[in-house]
């Protein structure tokens, strides 16, 4: 185990609508990185949060967007929902931001959009 | 632009033989390599790194090799078991600009081990 955990485990949604994800970091971690994997797919980088703000971002629109809070706890939210939305979310944690620091993942939310 | 991506998707092995894993980079800047192994339904789990400046690293039952000159990759794991079942991922931190602390995955490998 990471210690890193993600809820909901899984989540329908139809085309349109808002999500937030929600992930408890890896104690003491003070930056959570956030991906999307398809289905057969590795998984993309949508973004880091270090000590509550955006440390970089990967090719993802606008209404992707996030929240580190002062717990270390954080959030993704996806507006405007689409069909290729579908996917899993991953979070992870580590203990810095940095190059080469280990990432630890959660487990993932499965998102399906209809 | 910056990839890393698997030469074998899928790799089929008896209980008891050695399993190589093999993954090509593109980005010859990258200085630290991750991988990862991830069982259906779960995330990924970190196996073990390596840093540019080394070209092997050992763990238990684990052995990545880091070969820049090719920009080439492989994770050997020794006496695979049942248990070592999951798709592995290579995965490149870029690490500037923008993307500072990304982590670029390859597509995966599907590893299957036999009883």
């Amino acid at each position: 185990e990471t210690g890193v955990t993600q809820s909901p485990t899984h989540l329908i949604k139809t085309r349109g609508q808002q999500v937030t994800l929600r992930c408890s970091s890896q104690s003491g971690h003070n930056t959570v990185s956030w991906y999307q994997q398809a289905l057969g797919q590795g998984p993309q980088f949508i973004f880091q949060y270090y000590r509550e703000e955006e440390n970089g971002r990967g090719n993802f629109p606008p209404r992707f967007s996030g929240l580190q809070f002062p717990n270390y706890s954080s959030e993704l939210n996806v507006n405007a929902l689409e069909l290729d939305d579908s996917a899993l979310y991953l979070c992870a944690s580590s203990l810095q931001s940095g190059r080469r620091e280990t990432q630890y993942f959660g487990p993932g939310t499965r998102l399906l959009v209809l | 632009g910056e990839s890393v991506g698997l030469h074998l998707p899928t790799l089929s092995v008896q209980e008891g033989d050695n399993s190589i894993i093999n993954c090509a980079y593109s980005n010859s800047a990258s200085d630290y390599f991750i991988w990862y192994k991830q069982e259906s339904g779960k995330g990924p789990q970190f196996i073990i790194d390596i840093r540019s400046n080394m070209d092997k690293r050992q763990g238990q039952r684990v052995t990545v090799l880091l070969n820049k000159t090719v920009k080439h990759l492989s994770l050997q794991i020794a006496a695979t078991q049942p248990g070592d079942s999951a798709v592995y991922f290579c995965a490149e931190n870029i690490g500037r600009g923008t993307s500072y602390g990304k982590l670029t995955f390859g597509q995966g490998t599907i590893l299957t081990v036999h009883p």
